[in-house]
């Protein structure tokens, strides 16, 4: 099966900077990759997802890249505000299946 | 907008009780989900539906069961509670196709298993 993985499990950036988690994954059939949002107490929300027959995405702050030959995929948030401050979720499926496989989390802390 | 909603936030249970949670969503998705959630490991998935009265493991579906008698509820069954499924719970759903479309979550249920 899916075998996704992601780094850092926690980043801590100063306001106005950027942050970027990365994400590996191992089924080289997924075509479909998801980030979700989770803020404190609260359900996880997805935020931007990306396709295989696009390399990258954007909106507005935030935007995705996707490498399919290495199986990576990055999520890059620019301008960082305090309320970005949340844990993200990266997650992979393919279309043979209704499984998404998600990575561990990073927690994201932007200082103020 | 979609609303999935689960019966308790927070529950707290003895070890070798039976243990229900439940889930309702109200946007007549056909794929429902349960998720179970822990520090450092994501979101692991524990069984899903597709319809009613169809289900499919995920990835540890040990210790755990679940009930799809209609299309909006979809119920996870612990038959035998135990310390190591104290976690946070996490029901979704979703619409097809499935890459059409984006997971929809619950707010989660704590359960502290004592």
């Amino acid at each position: 099966g899916e075998n996704v993985e992601q780094h850092p499990s926690t980043l801590s950036v100063q306001e106005g900077d950027s942050a970027v988690i990365k994400c590996t994954y191992s089924d080289s059939a997924s075509n479909y990759f998801p980030w979700y949002k989770q803020e404190l107490g609260k359900r996880p929300q997805l935020i931007i997802d990306i396709r295989s027959n696009v390399g990258e995405k954007k909106d507005q702050r935030i935007a995705v890249t996707l490498n399919k030959t290495a199986k990576h995929f990055s999520l890059h948030i620019t301008e960082t505000q305090p309320e970005d401050s949340a844990v993200y979720f990266c997650a992979a499926s393919n279309n043979a299946g209704n499984m998404l496989t998600f990575g561990g989390g990073t927690r994201l802390m932007v200082k103020p | 907008d979609v609303k999935v909603t689960q019966s308790s936030r927070y529950l707290v249970k003895r070890t070798g009780e039976k243990v229900f949670l439940e889930c309702v969503q109200d946007m007549d998705h056909e794929n429902m989900f349960w998720y179970r959630q822990d520090p450092g490991l994501g979101l692991r998935l524990i069984y899903f539906s597709y319809d009613v009265k169809m289900k499919e493991k995920g990835d540890i579906p040990e210790g755990y069961s679940v009930s799809r008698e209609k299309k909006e509820r979809f119920s996870l069954i612990l038959e035998s509670a135990s310390t190591n499924q104290t976690s946070m719970y996490l029901c979704a759903s979703r619409r097809r196709p499935v890459n059409e479309s984006p997971l929809h979550f619950g707010n989660g249920t704590r359960l502290t298993v004592t």
